[in-house]
This record gives C-alpha cells, structure tokens and sequence, in this order.
C-alpha cells in the first residue's frame, strides 16, 4: 500500500500564475481533505471532498478550488497566486463511513510564490 | 466553533526522562482528539487518538496521552525520551457524532531531546 502521494514535490510559481497539485488517496479511502500548513504554523483546512463534491469549507478564498475523480484522487487549484500562499500544501484522506478514523496525510507539496 | 492551544512553542528534555506536550481544546460537543508528529520536510504521522472510553490512550513508538474532559485537556506524554523523538508534534479535534471530518491544529510544538 503506497499510502497518500502528492505531485509535484516542489513548486515555484511567480504571482499571478495558476498552480495545479494532485493527490491519491490511501487504497480504500474516498474522502480528500487539503490543507495549508504555513511556515511555522500548523495546518489549516481548505476543504474536503467526497464522492466528487466538495463538502466542507475552511476560511479560503474563491481562488482556491479543487475536484475529486472517480478514482477518488482529487486536485487543488490555486489562481492568481499571491505571495502569501507560499506554503506547503498537505492531502489527507479517510474513509468516509468511519468519521472517527483518523486521516493520513500525504508528505506534501511545497509551494514558493516569488 | 473548534481550537486547539499548545502553550509551549518548544520542550526540551535529556534522553531517558518523561517527556509531556500540552494541548487543550475547545470544542462544542464531544471532541475527537489526535496528535500527530511532523518530521523536517514530511507529511504528518498519526500517533494516537481519543475517540471515547479509557482516558489513557497508548499510541505509536511508545508514545501515550490522558484526556481530561474537566481540564479539556489532551497532554501527550513518553515515560523515556529517545533522541529520535525530536520533532514537531501537533494535536487536533474534530467534533464528534458527525459526518464532518475537518481538523483543527493547534501551532504545534517542537520537541528536542538532548543525548
């Protein structure tokens, strides 16, 4: 089981541009979650997404979008980067019909804006 | 609404001595308590979990935590430090009894155990 991957590792984008960042999920989970985690802080929720539809909402702009597959692996969307979204970027999945599992993250993808 | 607080921005403790991180929450209804540990450029490892029952959990790699519904606290404890132990831990609550599976981090704290 190759657990959550994330692509790319790395990213650097200069503002304005657009980014996209995928994510499979762990095999038999169907629930996406992504996060933001800043330098120096801890991760905060962009949202989450289950059977194709996003279905919770963290405090982020509309800039922010995601999709999620059939196979269940899911992008994130960033438009109009700002400097300020320079952080590394986690996936986290579950399966959704044991809400009080824990989730497992993927390593990351780490975004510079310059 | 959810929060977590980690007072401490870093522990330090000697290798072979107890070691504690503290979190606190604040949650509207039962809470769902995780830690999990980040180490320098990876994803996060979970360690452990309070769903409901024992108030003593046992995790991963000898770690434990005591959930105190009085003190809503969830303090992360190791009865013996290993230097391997050194990094960044966070703890998390999500609200139980729903669909929803958003966590809620606190700052995380950096754990240094010296040899």
């Amino acid at each position: 089981d190759a657990g959550v991957t994330q692509s790319p590792t790395h990213l650097i984008k200069t503002r304005g541009q657009q980014v996209t960042l995928r994510c499979s999920p762990k095999s038999g989970h169907d629930t996406v979650s992504w996060y933001q985690q800043a330098l120096g802080q801890g991760p905060q929720f962009i949202f989450q997404y289950y059977e194709e539809e996003e279905r919770q909402r963290g405090n982020f702009p509309d800039r922010f979008s995601g999709h999620q597959f059939p196979n269940y692996s899911s992008e994130l969307n960033v438009n109009a980067l700002l400097l300020g979204d320079s952080a590394l970027y986690l996936c986290a999945s579950s399966p959704y019909a044991s809400s009080y599992n824990e989730q497992f993250f993927g390593p990351g993808t780490r975004l510079t804006v310059l | 609404a959810q929060s977590v607080a980690q007072p401490e921005d870093q522990v330090n403790v000697a290798e072979g001595n107890p070691l504690t991180v503290k979190c606190t929450y604040s949650v509207s209804g039962n809470p769902y308590l995780f830690w999990y540990v980040q180490y320098p450029n990876r994803g996060l490892q979970f360690l452990l979990k309070y769903i409901t029952g024992d108030n003593l959990v046992k995790g991963s790699y000898g770690f434990e935590a005591e959930f105190n519904k009085s003190q809503t606290s969830f303090h992360l404890k190791k009865p013996s430090a290993l230097v391997s132990d050194s990094a960044l831990y966070f703890c998390a609550v999500r609200l139980a009894d729903t669909g929803f599976q958003k966590l809620v981090f606190g700052t995380g704290t950096r754990l240094l155990v010296s040899p």
